[in-house]
């Protein structure tokens, strides 16, 4: 009973690399989330996508790049990492009515740029 | 800024004590969840409210959305050391888009 699982778990990068995070879900939800948190700042919306073959911009979504793959799959792409996006990154996915049904979100990807 | 403002940001307690966390939004939310999460894993989905001046009740913990859908409480009565952790409330907004409070670190100390 996977849920969601992200991968990397742990990732140090140096200013200027690029990398994707990736996500997989196996709830056969259509929506899934990209968030970053930040201490005292709660999870910040950066991408979503509502269905296959379709993403929008949330709240901070300067300096990222999704791809929704499949309707399992929802990647994160930094094309030249900053330090400011030092973070832990969540995905998460939902299905069902959007307004009663709850966010499953993966246990997180712990970014460091340098 | 963010939609949602939480507060208090920090809150320790001693066990058996009372507590209410409040999440405050000038904007109208379609539903509002309320999520519990411990260090290093992700949030996960304590309640829902949907229908404004909706109270549920959750063993100990007692939810609140606002008349108007613009805020939310958490009540947790004769709190537990097992009930240390963040608590974040998040918004439905434009039906498509979950924003998330700064969040509650609860720490009760047995």
């Amino acid at each position: 009973n996977a849920g969601v699982t992200q991968t990397p778990k742990f990732q140090v990068l140096k200013t200027g690399q690029s990398m994707t995070l990736q996500c997989a879900q196996d709830m056969n939800h259509n929506s899934m989330y990209w968030y970053r948190q930040d201490p005292g700042m709660g999870l910040r919306l950066i991408y979503y996508s509502a269905s296959e073959g379709t993403t929008d911009k949330g709240e901070v979504p300067n300096g990222y790049n999704v791809s929704r793959l499949n309707k399992r799959e929802f990647s994160l792409r930094l094309e030249s990492a900053a330090p400011s996006q030092t973070s832990v990154y969540f995905c998460a996915s939902s299905g069902g009515r959007i307004d009663s049904s709850p966010l499953h979100f993966g246990n997180g990807t712990r970014l460091t740029v340098t | 800024t963010q939609l949602l403002e939480q507060s208090p940001q920090f809150l320790s307690i001693q066990e058996g004590e009372n507590l209410t966390v409040y999440c405050n939004s000038s904007s109208v939310f379609s539903s509002l969840q309320w999520y519990r999460q411990e260090p290093g894993e992700g949030p996960v989905l304590l309640v829902t409210v949907v229908t404004g001046g909706e109270v549920k009740k959750l063993k100990r913990l007692t939810f609140q959305f606002g008349d108007a859908r613009k805020d939310s409480s958490l009540h947790i009565t004769a709190a537990q050391p097992g009930d240390t952790g963040l608590y974040l409330c998040a918004g439905l907004y434009n039906f498509n888009k979950f924003y998330f409070g700064s969040g509650t670190k609860l720490n009760v100390k047995p």
